[in-house]
């Protein structure tokens, strides 16, 4: 897939700030979309997901957003803590609904 | 502890060397996926089970490369004359059944090939 290697986006923010990151897919015909934390070392996450027949969901504070004209996807957190800093990665289901194809992934760093 | 949990977790290799990595799901978790990630990058698809049958292989799964889930529970994942551009983490993931899509993945294989 795309990816810019190792220089990711990075977005920072302070602690207790409300963080949104963006995520552009490609196909117009996935269903199905999650958003994963990744921590140095360690497997994804799972955070949150969403159908492609609903265009936000909310979780324990975090909500996507999907926006299906625009093929985009939004992961927001809302007060976030030292604890949230890691890479996040939007993926989208493979119309088959077997694999998943993964974005190029957005470091969080957060201050405190 | 009932993740999906990945044996070694890591593994330093010379090349031309085989390995073999182990994987087991969360039970009764129906499907089961390998992935590879390399440095700054989401993880690729390599290829997954249903149950015993693996259904799906990625063009990136060379004949090196080769899988197995013999019983429909863990998975191995074995890699012939390991190359340089092995080296990554390579990453299980299991999900409950066809039609849940929610993926959980374990902890990953670093493989280092010198």
């Amino acid at each position: 897939g795309e990816s810019v290697g190792l220089h990711l986006p990075t977005l920072s923010v302070q602690e207790g700030d409300n963080s949104i990151i963006n995520c552009a897919y490609s196909n117009s015909a996935s269903d199905y979309f999650i958003w994963y934390k990744q921590e140095s070392g360690k497997g994804p996450q799972f955070i949150i997901d969403i159908r492609s027949n609903m265009d936000k969901r909310q979780g324990q504070r975090v909500t996507v957003l999907l926006n299906k004209t625009v093929k985009h996807l939004s992961l927001q957190i809302a007060a976030t803590q030292p604890g949230d800093s890691a890479v996040y990665f939007c993926a989208e289901m493979g119309e088959y609904g077997n694999k998943l194809v993964f974005g190029a992934g957005t470091i969080l760093r957060v201050k405190s | 502890d009932t993740g999906v949990s990945q044996d070694p977790r890591h593994k330093i290799t010379k090349r031309g060397q085989n390995v073999t990595f182990r994987c087991d799901p969360i039970s009764e978790h129906n499907r089961l996926y390998w992935y590879r990630q390399t440095l700054g990058q989401g993880p690729e698809f390599l290829t997954y089970f249903q149950n015993e049958a693996q259904l799906e292989k990625s063009r990136l799964l060379s004949d090196r490369f080769s899988a197995e889930r013999p019983k429909g529970s863990f998975s191995t994942l074995e890699i012939q004359r390991t190359e340089q551009g092995d080296s990554a983490m390579y990453l299980c993931a299991s999900s409950p059944a066809p039609g849940s899509y929610e993926q959980y993945f374990g902890p990953g294989t670093r493989l280092t090939v010198t």
